[in-house]
């Protein structure tokens, strides 16, 4: 079972940059997109990027000044740095498994409550 | 603003059926295949429906969908309490910077 997990600090300072990682188990990064999702309290869900394992990239166009996703295989992790974060970027942020071909979302990390402070 | 629109807000009572829908365009649904997600409060969302109409496995019939032309709807017959939560459609945008799209979620209350 294939299960994914998100870590990295709960609180930014505003200006600051956002650094998270997943962890990947019991399956390969290799293959798939991985993405970052993000949810602000109260409100819906915000596709932010995905990165295959060979490291290519895309972002969603809204945050893609910002955002920097990457990939270490052998760790099976992968990484989302958000810079000059804001009170806006407050958020809980999902790391999820999404299929090339369906793009279905079928696997999703925990969530991790990110605060930006000012 | 979402790029599909869902009812913010559906409800029915124990043992009745619901319908939600999702509205795009022929960049995202029209093209693309659609997947649903249940949110339990609290939760992570979870893969409830794939490729337009499909139930990954431990899913329950009772949850079913359909797509049509840049629409789709989500159905959920037999309500039960524990269907409470919020319900996203998502799908793959085609246009500009092609990714993941979502719906603004719509929150489901049995009554």
């Amino acid at each position: 079972q294939v299960q994914l997990q998100e870590s990295g600090p709960g609180l930014v300072k505003s200006s600051e940059t956002l650094s998270l990682t997943c962890t990947v188990s019991g399956g390969s990064i290799n293959s798939y997109y991985w993405s970052w999702i993000r949810q602000p309290p109260g409100k819906g869900l915000e596709w932010i990027g995905y990165i295959y394992y060979s490291g290519s990239t895309n972002y969603n166009p809204s945050l893609k000044s910002r955002v920097t996703i990457s990939v270490d295989t052998s760790k099976n992790q992968f990484s989302l740095k958000l810079t000059s974060v804001t009170a806006a970027d407050t958020a809980v942020y999902y790391c999820a498994r999404e299929g090339t071909v369906t793009k279905k979302f079928d696997y999703w990390g925990q969530g991790t409550l990110v605060t930006v402070s000012s | 603003q979402s790029v599909l629109t869902q009812p913010p807000s559906v409800s029915a009572a124990p043992g009745q059926k619901v319908t939600i829908s999702c509205s795009g365009s022929s960049s995202n649904i029209g093209n693309n295949y659609v997947s649903w997600y249940q949110q339990l409060p609290g939760t992570a969302p979870k893969l409830l429906i794939y490729e337009n109409n499909k139930r990954p496995s431990g899913i329950p019939d009772r949850f079913s969908a359909s797509k049509s032309g840049t629409s789709a709807t989500l159905g959920i017959t037999g309500l039960q309490t524990g269907d409470e939560a919020d319900y996203y459609c998502g799908t793959w945008d085609s246009s500009l910077s092609a990714g993941p799209v979502f719906g603004g979620g719509t929150k489901l209350t049995v009554l």
